[in-house]
């Protein structure tokens, strides 16, 4: 099974950056996506990481180590648009490859 | 691309009754998963079909819920003798190999 492990509330201020951290101990592992969800929506695709290292999206990115069942989502140039849930999600590996395990998500609130 | 459809958007029921949604997904995505969302919490696996082949059903669901993917297209979900505490948000996705999940707007199910 998968275990994912993600803070439940962040606060920062517009401009600002702010870095929002997974971690994650788990019996197979294809890939790890992130998602935002505004409150009272579906969650959106933001990011995926298979491979060790940064990947750079705009003003998101993210990060991803393997060996530490570690990433993190780094916001930049924060909006008041930017408030909401972040979820962290890791891909099943073998014959369950596709479905992902969701964490319970971090809420970011973003101040004037 | 017209996205992920869910019908009906709400379902007002009382315990006890069947009820049944619908999931259109993205047409070029084979992959289809059903998740359940409530306050506070990540998406929750329920079920997950490539093409028309249900893979996996998660073990957290009574036989009360079934899924169906006739010929690879749309999907149903249906719950029988719904239960107070099947309230939540149901959330269909689709997805491409190797892709993140574009999600559905949900359909929010109150059990009264």
């Amino acid at each position: 099974g998968q275990n994912i492990d993600q803070p439940t509330e962040m606060t920062a201020t517009e401009g600002a950056i702010v870095q929002i951290n997974c971690t994650y101990q788990t019996s197979g592992f294809n890939g790890l996506f992130w998602y935002q969800q505004h409150a009272g929506e579906a969650p959106t695709f933001l990011s995926y990481n298979v491979l060790d290292g940064l990947e750079e999206k705009g003003r998101f990115s993210s990060f991803l180590s393997r060996s530490k069942g570690y990433s993190y989502l780094l916001l930049k140039e924060l909006q008041m648009k930017d408030s909401a849930s972040y979820l962290c999600a890791v891909r099943d590996e073998g014959t369950n490859a596709g479905k992902s395990t969701f964490g319970d998500g971090t809420t970011l609130t973003v101040k004037p | 691309d017209t996205g992920v459809s869910q019908d009906p958007r709400h379902k007002i029921t009382k315990r006890g009754q069947n009820v049944t949604f619908r999931c259109d997904p993205i047409s070029e995505h084979n992959r289809l998963y059903w998740y359940r969302q409530t306050l506070g919490q990540g998406p929750e696996f329920l079920t997950y079909f490539q093409n028309e082949a249900q893979l996996e059903k998660s073990r957290l669901l009574s036989d009360r819920f079934s899924a169906e993917r006739p010929k690879g297209s749309f999907s149903t979900l249906e719950i029988q003798r719904t239960e107070q505490g099947d309230s939540a948000m149901y959330l269909c996705a689709s997805s491409r190999k190797n892709y993140g999940y574009t999600f559905g707007s949900g359909t929010r199910l109150t059990v009264v």
